[in-house]
């Protein structure tokens, strides 16, 4: 079965520090992948995504993605975490051929601390 | 703002009752999604539309969940005889299927309480 699992339910870091929230998937062939980011009573917002190319993928508030396709694997990272973002994060996955639909992770809570 | 927008953004129902939504995509966008998101859990994929046709539907997607697309515009998820279990935030997304544009953009989602 298609999957993607987000190991850690939240994550905590200190302002300042570099952060990395994990994501690991189960796709059959090249799948495209994606980063959300939810505040609290907003909509997802994209940050990022890899469909091909480099594997280390730059976003939106200074985020980047490191694609590893040996270990199935697309982690969210940021040389240096600020207060503002802490929210919940979701990996997503669009399967090749299969008509676009994303397949999400259970998402990992980020808490920044000052 | 020209993002995606969602109406009603909260619906209390009780168990039994018809529900409906609607979504207003990004105007260039002819791909149109709908997810359900339950507490603690990403959205699951419920079914989508290019233009105004509906071209996959989830297992997820019982009888009682009916959604359209008429004019390849708005769309609108109805829910009848709706249960407690139907509780949730149902989200919607549109995409722009071109080359190069994969993302796809959500709304702020409709929070249904069944009771």
């Amino acid at each position: 079965a298609q999957s993607v699992a987000q190991p850690e339910d939240q994550v905590n870091v200190a302002e300042g520090n570099p952060l990395t929230v994990k994501c690991t998937y189960s796709v059959s062939g090249n799948p495209y992948l994606f980063w959300y980011v939810q505040y609290p009573n907003r909509g997802l917002q994209f940050l990022l995504k890899y469909i091909t190319g480099d594997n280390l993928v730059k976003g939106s508030y200074g985020f980047e993605a490191e694609f590893n396709k040996s270990q199935t694997s697309f982690h969210l990272k940021k040389p240096s975490a600020l207060v503002s973002d802490s929210a919940l994060y979701f990996c997503a996955v669009r399967p090749p051929n299969q008509g676009g639909k994303l397949i999400f992770g259970q998402g990992t809570e980020l808490s920044v601390k000052p | 703002d020209t993002g995606v927008s969602q109406d009603p953004r909260h619906k209390i129902t009780k168990r039994g009752q018809n529900v409906t939504f609607r979504c207003d995509p990004i105007s260039e966008h002819n791909r149109l999604y709908w997810y359900r998101q339950t507490l603690g859990q990403g959205p699951e994929f419920l079914t989508y539309f290019q233009n105004e046709a509906q071209l996959e539907k989830s297992r997820l997607l019982s009888d009682r969940f009916s959604a359209e697309r008429p004019k390849g515009s708005f769309s609108t998820l109805e829910i009848q005889r709706t249960e407690q279990g139907d509780s949730a935030m149902y989200l919607c997304a549109s995409s722009l299927a071109d080359r190069g544009h994969f993302e796809q953009y959500f709304g702020p989602g409709t929070r249904l309480t069944v009771t």
